[in-house]
Formats: C-alpha cells, structure tokens, sequence
C-alpha cells in the first residue's frame, strides 16, 4: 500500500529536549515536505527536499532541522523545543514538487511543556 | 502574512444540498491552485486542482471554480452527503516556485442528515 508513515503519532516532551520526528515514504517519490498545522494558519511549510541531499527552507523554518540521506527518509529534528513548537506535523511527499498532488502523512501531535 | 486566505471558519448545509467553500488569495503569481479534505486523526488527502489557464474543473460531485481577476476560488460539492463532513484546505502556488506551496487556514464543512 502506498503511503508515508510518521512516528511517532503523540509524543509529549521538554523544552530543550532534542528530538526526532521520523517521516518514510514507498512511493519512490522525489519531493518531501514537512508542515506544521496550527489553529486559524492552516498548514505552513517547514522545510521541503526535492531529491536527495537537497534540501530547503519552507515559510517557518526556524528551529527546525531536517536531512534527507536516502530517497524514502525526511526525519524533522527539534534541537531544542521549545513550548510554541507545539503543533500538529505532518510530512507529505510527492513525485516531484509542490505541483503534484501531495500525500500526507497521518500527523504527529507534538506537546511541549 | 496570510496569502491564501479562507474566511469561513465553518459551514453547515444540509445532505443533498450545495455546499459552496470559499478562497482569495494575493499573490498574483499563483497559478495552480489545489484543493485538499482532511478528516480527524488523518493527513489531508488531495480532492481537486485547477490550473490558471481554466477557470473550472469537474471531479464527479466536485467543481472548483476560478476567477483570476478577484483572485478568488471555490470548490462547490453537488450533492453533499454526510461523508463529505471534513475540514477543507485551499492550496496556491507558482510556476516560479512550485515548492512554495501555501495553504489556507482550513474551512469545516458539517453535512447533516
């Protein structure tokens, strides 16, 4: 089946307790992308990779990381979470660019104290 | 700074009836446009695009309409049904950044029985 799977789905921390939000893909696709979703602003972009080991600056990127080392992989990083980090993530993927019809993954609902 | 904007938070219409979302937008340099349905506890899912070269498409039930000069789009859902209840996302972007994908904040649709 073809999908793209985030874990973990709920995951309650610390501020500055780094962590990792781990998005994969079958699809073979080119393009991933992470979201964050957020009350009254919809979904904004986070950061986007369009292949491997290129990767970019969505509209909120700040303090935020990603890496893109293999093709099925987009895991967003948290080096020091902070409280208005808490939000709804989602990470899509498509074959290639925002032009495409893009698929979600499930969410992850990320709480920091 | 909001450049898709989706004004109506809510709507309720009856089964069987139209239901009619609303999105404006600023940038004069979007020109595909998408539209995406989210149920709770899961990612949105893709519904329906327009390019700007039309100013309707047609996907079964589903019909989004485009005026470029008000820079304003719907989606109309001819009849609704109770399945249909979901939150919305209208989505833009341009040719000259297609991976500068902007959502709207969302419109939730409640179709009643």
């Amino acid at each position: 089946e073809a999908q793209v799977t985030q874990n973990p789905r709920y995951l309650i921390t610390v501020t500055g307790k780094k962590l990792t939000v781990t998005c994969s893909q079958n699809m073979n696709h080119e393009y991933m992308s992470w979201y964050r979703q957020d009350p009254g602003l919809g979904l904004r972009q986070i950061y986007y990779s369009m292949n491997v080991e290129v990767t970019d600056k969505g509209d909120v990127p700040e303090g935020y990381k990603v890496s893109r080392k293999e093709k099925r992989n987009f895991p967003l990083i948290l080096e020091s979470p902070s409280p208005n980090q808490t939000s709804l993530y989602f990470c899509a993927s498509s074959i290639a660019g925002g032009a495409y019809e893009q698929y979600f993954g499930p969410g992850t609902r990320l709480t920091v104290t | 700074d909001q450049q898709v904007k989706q004004n109506s938070p809510s709507l309720s219409v009856q089964e069987g009836r139209i239901s009619i979302l609303n999105c404006d937008y600023t940038n004069s340099m979007f020109d595909y446009f998408l539209w995406y349905k989210k149920y709770p506890a899961e990612g949105p899912t893709f519904l329906i695009s327009i390019s700007s070269i039309k100013d309707k498409n047609e996907d079964g039930r589903f019909t989004v309409f485009l005026n470029k000069s008000a820079k304003h789009l719907s989606l109309h859902i001819v009849p609704s049904q109770p399945g249909d209840s979901a939150v919305y996302f209208c989505a833009a972007f341009g040719e000259y950044n297609n991976n500068d994908m902007r959502f709207g904040a969302g419109t939730r649709l409640t179709v009643k029985p």
